[in-house]
């Protein structure tokens, strides 16, 4: 697709459930980055990824938080033990890369926690 | 700790009229300034990207200056439209990684 795309767009789960979330990066690019928007909030950092170098993780709220990302292409974060406090929208971006370079972000997964 | 200080947090203002919001670095070092866009439930849109040798850059009504010495912004919005209505995020940017750091956000409304 033309855009950073980002499924499921809505995700109600239990509190204590693990929920899976994920990002289809724009073809190409090698930079992919993880925020989470609560309400009425601004975006925290989470974990970026950046070609095969290790992810930058210093923005995981806890250990129940986890990303993955095979190459350059698809990602997926994974919340463990759901709580409350991790409803937000979890928003993805892909850039790529190099300086000074667009960040294209997705619509974002809205994640409920009842 | 936030390293990216936004103002003000909110303002209204009229159509057809100009605003101004400002954003305060701390980021060290820094790569390039960026201002987004962000209507409500969307993800944020890039209005403008700065690197540390610029000090303005237009976007339609949309202008943003940059002092690299005093680590401030503004992004100044002309003669504002309706549609203008959206959080607006000062985003700085790390060369090591390019790791992005977001301000809290302006939240403007525009009123007929």
């Amino acid at each position: 697709g033309a855009g950073v795309s980002q499924s499921p767009s809505n995700k109600v789960t239990e509190k204590g459930k693990d929920v899976e979330l994920r990002c289809d990066p724009i073809s190409g690019h090698t930079a992919l980055y993880w925020y989470r928007q609560r309400l009425g909030q601004g975006l925290e950092f989470l974990i970026y990824f950046q070609g095969n170098s290790a992810p930058d993780k210093s923005g995981l709220p806890s250990d129940r938080f986890s990303a993955e990302r095979t190459g350059e292409s698809v990602s997926t974060l994974t919340i463990q033990r759901t709580q409350q406090e991790d409803s937000a929208v979890y928003l993805c971006a892909s850039s790529k890369g190099q300086l000074n370079t667009e960040a294209f972000f997705g619509q974002g997964t809205r994640l409920t926690v009842v | 700790k936030n390293q990216v200080e936004q103002s003000p947090q909110s303002l209204i203002i009229l159509e057809g009229k100009n605003c101004t919001l400002q954003c305060n670095y701390t980021v060290s070092p820094f790569s390039n300034l960026r201002w987004y866009k962000q209507d409500t439930g969307r993800g944020p849109v890039s209005l403008t990207i700065m690197t540390f040798s610029e000090n303005t850059k237009s976007n339609g009504r949309y202008t943003a200056t940059l002092d690299a010495d005093t680590k401030q912004s503004s992004l100044h919005i002309t003669a504002s439209q309706l549609s203008d209505s959206a959080s607006y995020i000062c985003v700085v940017a790390s060369p090591a990684g390019n790791k992005l750091t977001f301000g809290g956000g302006t939240r403007v409304l525009v009123k007929p």
